[in-house]
């Protein structure tokens, strides 16, 4: 079945530094990845998206692109900020019966100023 | 602010008392999702409904019965819960059902928070 590994913190930074969390996957066929933000109090939130090979999902600074030949999915932000401190998600959607959202375990990020 | 909106936002409730979890999207969506999150944990599929008809059971207890009333409108009816059942519940809804293309985005929204007594 599909299957997803990302690295489960806790990630401590400062402010303006890089973030990189590592995510790997499992599937049968060609999934799509997605990267999920839980803010504290909250639901779930889309952050990117990549449906397949080589696409590279973006969005308010994150970025993490498809790399089939290594299953992976890293998210990665150049300079982060107080406010992107949240828990992140790794998922995967595959095709037909795969199609389930299929979740990693999460990451906690702390940004300390 | 999200697309899609759960009420109530906290419930408490006894393990004998009968409550109901709303969930409503106006984006035109055709599937729409119940999980449940423990702490630290990512959410577990429970239902899944697809064009109004309920399509997935992830085998959850009958304690906790789902109803979709229209396509905007999702309910979960709870009865005779038991204290693990302590969770966040979230709904989540996407354009098409995940089967189709496997590409659509679920929204969530920002869940209910239930505590059981």
């Amino acid at each position: 079945g599909n299957s997803v590994t990302q690295m489960e913190g806790p990630v401590t930074l400062s402010e303006e530094a890089f973030l990189t969390i590592n995510c790997t996957y499992t599937a049968t066929g060609y999934p799509s990845l997605f990267w999920y933000v839980q803010y504290p109090g909250e639901g779930l939130q889309l952050l990117l998206k990549a449906t397949k090979a080589d696409d590279k999902g973006s969005n308010k600074g994150f970025e993490a692109t498809y790399r089939k030949e290594t299953t992976s999915f890293h998210l990665e932000k150049g300079s982060v900020q107080v406010s992107d401190s949240a828990v992140y998600f790794c998922a995967l959607s595959g095709r037909g019966s795969n199609y389930k959202l299929t979740f990693g375990k999460g990451t906690l990020l702390t940004v300390n100023p | 602010d999200t697309e899609v909106t759960q009420t109530p936002k906290h419930l408490v409730m006894g393990m004998t008392n009968k409550k109901s979890l709303k969930c409503e999207q106006h984006m035109g969506h055709r599937a729409m999702y119940w999980y449940k999150q423990k702490a630290k944990k990512p959410p577990e599929l429970m239902f899944v409904y697809s064009y109004e008809k309920l399509s997935i059971n992830e085998s959850v207890p009958s304690r906790f019965s789902p109803e979709c009333p229209n396509s905007s409108l999702l309910n979960l009816h709870l009865h005779a819960l038991q204290p693990e059942d302590s969770a966040l519940y979230l709904c989540a809804s996407s354009r098409v059902p995940q089967d189709a293309y496997g590409d659509q985005p679920q929204h969530f929204g920002d869940g209910t928070r239930l505590s059981i007594l």
